[in-house]
């Protein structure tokens, strides 16, 4: 079955250095949501890719799609306490509007 | 404002003790689903909806039902609730999930004792 892998598992970085989530699938991705998650509460919609190449930014947080649309990366910049929480990667990967996730990055920004 | 109500936030209740979470969105949209996350495995699909009557089991639908008998609404249900469902609900919505993503709603943590 189609199944999204998340690395790393879990990020503890200083605040104010730059970090990278990737998420990975073994099919082609039809459209990758990227949802970040404050422990324990519901998930906020940070950006979705559909085509391959695609790059969107918000704030400080850039998502990118690779050319095979099988990838994607979740670059933060000068990460600030205000990025902790887990992000959640999400696909649609047999076009039938079922939406799969990933399991997860959980991100700590040490002051 | 657009949003995914979910209700209760929290629910502790005893094994066998039918209970039912609601879900309501105000957004018109064709899909619903409902979630559950798990420490380790993350977050995995009970049942969804493409519109009234219209429900689908999705990975993990044992022991929940659900019903869409009107668009806005999408209550979960379970009938004889037990340990192994304690976890953390989401429902959410969609126009077309494939194409927007999918709203959220806040989450209910449940535990069954």
């Amino acid at each position: 079955s189609q199944e999204l892998e998340q690395s790393p598992q879990s990020l503890i970085v200083q605040e104010g250095k730059n970090l990278t989530i990737n998420c990975t699938s073994s099919k082609t991705l039809y459209g990758l949501y990227w949802y970040k998650q404050k422990y324990g509460e519901g998930l906020i919609f940070l950006m979705m890719l559909q085509k391959g190449g695609e790059e969107k930014s918000h704030e400080k947080i850039t998502a990118k799609l690779d050319e095979k649309k099988q990838q994607s990366s979740l670059h933060i910049t000068a990460s600030q306490p205000s990025h902790a929480g887990i992000y959640l990667c999400g696909a649609d990967a047999w076009r039938d509007d079922k939406i799969i996730f990933g399991k997860g990055t959980r991100l700590h920004i040490l002051p | 404002e657009a949003q995914v109500t979910q209700n209760p936030r929290y629910l502790i209740t005893v094994t066998g003790k039918k209970l039912t979470v609601t879900c309501s969105q105000n957004m018109n949209h064709e899909y619903m689903s409902w979630y559950r996350q798990d420490p380790g495995l993350g977050l995995r699909q009970i049942y969804y909806s493409m519109n009234v009557e219209v429900t689908d089991k999705g990975d993990v639908p044992e022991g929940y039902k659900v019903s869409r008998k009107e668009k806005r609404n999408f209550p979960l249900i379970l009938e004889s609730p037990s340990p192994n469902q304690t976890s953390l609900y989401f429902c959410a919505s969609s126009l077309s999930p494939g194409i927007y993503g999918y709203t959220f709603g806040s989450g209910t943590r449940l535990t069954v004792v």
